[in-house]
């Protein structure tokens, strides 16, 4: 079965680490790959999408993520952690076979430490 | 550059009573759907229109329903309200004729509506 796996409900950094929000899919066909995040009370903004272009997709804020087909993971990192960076993340998919609607990981917390 | 608009914002009604939620969406785009997140939880689809049509049908209860107008805005219909519908609701809308531009845009969502229930 089609499926989108976020490891971690919560992460927690210091500001200045590295960031690093893990997003695996199992199906047999990579999908379009997507990475959001809503910060307290807001919306979901996209991060940065894959759609079978380039493998290293660079997204808003200075997150990027690789979408690796080997591990069918699609991972979401930062060089630097900053105190604004604190949002909940959400991996999302569109499968071939849908309908096309977007479906969403279960999502992960991010807390920065000062 | 225009974006989803919802309204209204906030919306607090009683058990039982119905809560009517709008959706325009970006000019052009001709798909919409609807998601419900609840507290602490990932958004999840309820229903989708393309060209004024249900397009795709996921977990919507069936005291709610959702029709899409010949504008191409959507309204999200909910009857016999519960404590449980207490949610965020997002909208989105996509330009659907393409598959590959609709990944392209990656969904642009809403605001949402925040209804809570009492």
């Amino acid at each position: 079965a089609q499926s989108v796996t976020q490891l971690g409900s919560h992460v927690s950094v210091s500001e200045g680490a590295l960031v690093l929000l893990r997003c695996n899919y199992s199906s047999s066909v990579p999908p379009y790959l997507f990475w959001y995040v809503q910060y307290p009370n807001q919306g979901l903004q996209l991060l940065l999408k894959y759609t079978s272009a380039a493998t290293l997709v660079k997204g808003i804020n200075g997150f990027e993520a690789e979408f690796k087909k080997s591990e069918t993971s699609f991972h979401l990192t930062k060089p630097s952690a900053h105190m604004s960076d604190a949002a909940e993340y959400f991996c999302a998919v569109i499968w071939y076979s849908s309908a096309s609607k977007i479906i969403f990981g279960s999502g992960t917390r991010l807390s920065i430490r000062p | 550059a225009a974006g989803v608009i919802q309204s209204p914002r906030h919306l607090i009604k009683e058990k039982r009573e119905t809560a009517t939620l709008k959706c325009y969406p970006i000019p052009r785009h001709d798909t919409v759907y609807w998601y419900q997140q609840g507290p602490g939880q990932d958004p999840q689809f309820l229903i989708s229109f393309y060209e004024k049509m249900q397009s795709d049908k996921g977990s919507i209860p069936d005291r709610f329903s959702a029709q899409q107008f010949s504008d191409y805005h959507s309204e999200l219909n909910m009857s016999s309200l519960e404590l449980g519908d207490s949610a965020l609701y997002f909208c989105a809308s996509s330009l659907s004729r393409d598959r590959g531009l609709q990944a392209n845009y990656g969904y642009t969502f809403g605001s949402g509506t925040r209804l809570t229930v009492v």
